[in-house]
């Protein structure tokens, strides 16, 4: 049971460049989230995803893209990267069970994506 | 004020030690806590829930104080293998949703 996989774990991109951060979770989770990672910061929500089809801005949306492409996958896209976007990138599910509360969220190993 | 805050230390502190760490939440209608523990470079990983009656895990306690809006962390007996950052998370209801925010962590070091 691999949990939630991120691809890539490492990235080094130009100003300018565009790429595709892949997320996918083995554990039938209806919801999906993408985080960032900076000193000092704590984790901050770019986008969430409730359930397939649906997607919402978070925290810090700009700059950003996603597709939840079906219940198992949800993909990040800078569309042009910026030094502003190093960071450390972590995709995350959760179960949702109406009535028994917010359930917590199980986490990728991340991507650590350095824009020069 | 933020929604939710932790001293981000560090906790420096023997080996064999109790240590507590607080988390407090700015809104009052959050429903859902828990307690994260990230190691350098790595993912958080879901240390435990947080009930409201109290709930323990091990060496591990976690307690709710919803008239004061915060939730606290006790480390007993510490090892030298919990040196790590302990995020909380509280759900908290916006006019966007229902999501997880996270504080920032609190840095632990179990020292011999």
């Amino acid at each position: 049971n691999a949990g939630v996989t991120q691809t890539p774990k490492f990235q080094v991109l130009k100003t300018g460049q565009s790429m595709t951060l892949q997320c996918a979770q083995d554990m039938n989770h209806n919801s999906m989230y993408w985080y960032r990672q900076d000193p000092g910061m704590g984790l901050r929500l770019i986008y969430y995803s409730a359930s397939e089809g649906t997607t919402d801005k978070g925290e810090v949306p700009n700059g950003y893209n996603v597709s939840r492409l079906n219940k198992r996958e949800f993909s990040l896209r800078l569309e042009s990267a910026a030094p502003s976007q190093t960071s450390v990138y972590f995709c995350a599910s959760s179960e949702t069970l109406p009535g028994q509360g917010y359930q917590p969220q199980h986490f990728g190993d991340g991507t650590r994506l350095s824009i020069l | 004020r933020k929604e939710v805050e932790q001293d981000p230390g560090p906790f420096n502190v023997p080996e064999g030690a109790t240590v507590a760490f607080n988390c407090t939440y700015s809104n009052s209608a959050s429903q859902s806590f828990f307690w994260y523990r990230q190691d350098c470079r790595k993912e958080p990983k879901l240390l435990m829930s947080v009930y409201s009656s109290g709930n323990e895990d091990g060496r591990f306690t976690a307690q709710l104080n919803r008239a004061s809006q915060y939730i606290s962390l006790l480390i007993r007996d510490s090892k030298l293998s919990d040196s790590a950052t302990y995020l909380c998370a509280v759900n908290i209801l916006t006019g966007g949703g229902n999501k997880l925010t996270f504080g920032t962590g609190t840095q632990l070091k179990v020292e011999l």
